[in-house]
């Protein structure tokens, strides 16, 4: 079965600070990463995707990614009350199937 | 981010009537349409992939004649759940892949209610 796992959280953050969400992936053969945030009552958004090892900055988003540990994260920097949401982190494999995790949530706290 | 839509955003039906929910993909070619269902406060469940053309390929547990897939054109994807009971309610969400470049964005969902 593969697996793509995140911790549910709730993750609290300050208002400002830096959140970092995480996700683990279990198909060694998974190409491409994606970072979707839903919030409460509605469909998931894209935010980020990445292909290739190492970072990939967006703004306040910074996607990592790291294929022999099988780990991605996503980091919001300067954390805002808008950005707390669901998180959802999705891989896709080598048979283009996208799988995704169960989501963590996120609270930012003014 | 590329545009997917849904109609009807949300729809209140009886027990026993059959509701059609519209996923179009507005500005690029979807090879690929998926249906998710997501309930309060759980994650998205996977109930069917459909590619243009071809029959759906349905998740295990979700019954196909109960949840009709057409997948007509490329920009087009239809759901019909026939003979809705009230368990059937849920959050419906389609995603579309753009078969150029790979990326997969969501519909903004329809809420079913079934009284």
């Amino acid at each position: 079965q593969k697996e793509v796992e995140q911790n549910s959280g709730p993750l609290s953050v300050p208002e400002g600070a830096i959140a970092s969400l995480n996700c683990t992936y279990s198909d060694r053969g998974s190409q491409s990463f994606f970072w979707y945030r839903q919030y409460s009552g509605k469909s998931p958004e894209l935010i980020m995707f990445i292909y290739s090892n190492g970072d990939k900055e967006d703004g306040r988003f910074t996607a990592q990614l790291n294929k022999a540990s099988q780990y991605v994260s996503l980091l919001i920097r300067d954390s805002q009350p808008s950005d707390s949401a669901t998180y959802l982190c999705a891989v896709r494999d080598n048979n283009n199937d996208m799988r995704f995790g169960a989501g963590t949530r996120l609270t930012v706290k003014p | 981010g590329a545009v997917v839509s849904q109609h009807p955003s949300w729809v209140i039906c009886k027990s026993g009537t059959s509701v059609k929910i519209e996923c179009r993909s507005l500005d690029f070619q979807a090879t690929t349409m998926f249906w998710y269902r997501q309930f309060p406060k759980q994650s998205l469940m996977l109930m069917a992939t459909s590619n243009e053309g071809s029959k759906a390929t349905y998740e295990q547990g979700v019954e196909k004649d109960k949840f009709l897939i057409n997948h007509a054109s490329l920009t087009l994807s239809t759901l019909t759940v026939t003979s809705a009971h009230p368990e059937d309610s849920s959050f419906y969400i389609c995603s579309a892949r753009d078969g150029f470049r790979g990326e997969q964005f969501f519909g903004p969902g329809t809420r079913l209610t079934v009284l």
